[in-house]
């Protein structure tokens, strides 16, 4: 596609409940991050993918946020038993090379959790 | 650990005028800098990035400059607009090991009047 696109532009789930946020990044690009950004920060970051695996899970919180990329494109962010702290905007990018290419990020998720 | 910090955290200019948005970084071992414009609400827009090699970057009325040695980079924009209005980011990506993921500061909310 032109730009990195993520779905669902908006999601409001219950305390408790299990969500998927689903990421498309530009086409050919082979490196694809996730990022969260609370209101007033500037993103943190959560994940790195080269193609299929995952090179950098450090920024995950912990063992309820879970991310997959399965053919080396589209990748699933997935959180279980979501708390209300987990209402953010979560941010995808990606970029051509695993090193210093620009990151394009797309227009972002915001989940919130009631 | 990087840490990246953005002053001012919120300017307001009359159009035309001239401005610098400064950002500040810990640790000099960084592979590249990058600005990014935020609009309330959508995702991030790359504006300019500069590798550490290099010492500035220019984008039309946006000029970008890296100190790497003094943790410094500043973004300049020349002859404001009102649609310049945004939240400016910088984030730095490190010189160590495969890490690819950015750190970000929280950004500079930039207000141009008419």
């Amino acid at each position: 596609g032109a730009g990195v696109s993520q779905t669902p532009s908006n999601k409001v789930t219950e305390k408790g409940k299990y969500v998927e946020l689903r990421c498309d990044p530009i086409s050919g690009h082979t490196a694809l991050y996730w990022y969260r950004q609370s209101l007033g920060q500037g993103p943190e970051f959560l994940i790195y993918f080269q193609g299929t695996g995952a090179a950098d899970d450090s920024g995950l919180p912990n063992d309820r946020f879970f991310a997959v990329r399965p053919e080396g494109s589209v990748s699933t962010l997935k959180i279980q038993r979501t708390e209300r702290g987990d209402s953010a905007v979560y941010l995808c990018a990606s970029s051509a090379l695993a090193g210093g290419d620009e990151q394009f990020f797309g227009p972002g998720t915001r989940l919130t959790v009631l | 650990k990087q840490e990246v910090t953005q002053i001012p955290a919120a300017l307001s200019v009359p159009e035309g005028e001239n401005l610098v948005l400064n950002c500040s970084f810990t640790d000099s071992a960084i592979y590249n800098l990058q600005w990014f414009r935020q609009d309330p609400g959508k995702g991030l827009t790359s504006l300019l990035l500069i590798q550490s090699s290099q010492r500035e970057q220019t984008s039309g009325r946006l000029n970008a400059s890296l100190d790497k040695s003094s943790g410094r980079s500043t973004l300049y924009i020349a002859a404001s607009q009102p649609g310049d209005s945004a939240t400016y980011l910088c984030a730095v990506r490190p010189n160590t090991g495969t890490a690819s993921k950015l750190t970000f500061g929280t950004g500079t909310r930039l207000q141009v009047t008419l």
